[in-house]
């Protein structure tokens, strides 16, 4: 299994302004994912970060409002642009071998609150 | 139609009952699935994957009909510590994201 890191852990931001999170795996990982999971809701996928190309975005997201990167197998960023309350949730990084191994595993997550 | 449906419950059960949660998936070229637990206020962590043919882990059993497009989680002997969200998971492609239900919510007590 995979052991994954997700910087910060929690933060409180104002609105219109921008936070970057970075999520950190432990190997090299041919896949990785960043969701997000409202408060009592399940996970909705954002998008999938490919590894030197643009993210896949899910229908309802777009890249100027999150953009991601991943300059490597092991690293993504997901930055929550000219943020307002709504974006308020928990989001998640995961990751995945792909290839027929398809179990995922995820971050702690990112809580975020925004005023 | 949500390609994974679960019922939310919450399941309220007594310590040593007997639990099943049910889950409905939409896509029949789903080819991979899954059940996740996921404790308050942490990530989801898997629990087991699920097959056609049936798989148990000591007091689970997870059981696939792909015909009905059905996956069920079977719990016994319910402990108190089992008291999470299981989440429903489906998976299509290769290489894809997986798709969670809602999840279904269980609260075992003393």
């Amino acid at each position: 299994s995979a052991v994954i890191s997700q910087k910060p852990s929690r933060d409180i931001c104002q609105r219109g302004t921008s936070l970057t999170i970075q999520c950190q795996v432990d190997s090299q990982v041919t896949m990785m994912f960043w969701y997000r999971q409202q408060p009592g809701q399940s996970l909705t996928l954002i998008a999938t970060a490919n590894q030197g190309s643009e993210a896949t975005y899910e229908s309802g997201f777009v890249i100027d409002k999150f953009p991601i990167s991943r300059p490597n197998l092991t690293f993504s960023t997901l930055t929550v642009s000219n943020m307002s309350p709504e974006d308020s949730s928990i989001y998640l990084c995961s990751a995945g071998q792909g290839g027929g191994q398809e179990t995922q595993y995820f971050g702690p997550g990112t809580r975020l609150l925004v005023l | 139609r949500k390609e994974v449906e679960q019922d939310p419950g919450p399941f309220n059960v007594p310590e040593g009952a007997t639990v099943a949660f049910n889950c409905t998936y939409s896509n029949s070229a789903s080819q991979s699935f899954f059940w996740y637990r996921q404790d308050c206020r942490k990530e989801p962590k898997l629990l087991m994957s699920v097959y056609s043919s049936g798989n148990e882990d000591g007091r689970f059993t997870a059981q696939l009909n792909r015909a009905s497009q059905y996956i069920s989680l079977l719990i016994r002997d319910s402990k108190l510590s089992d008291s999470a969200t299981y989440l429903c998971v489906a998976h299509g492609q290769a290489g894809t994201a997986l798709i969670f239900g809602k999840g279904t919510t269980l609260s075992v007590s003393s």
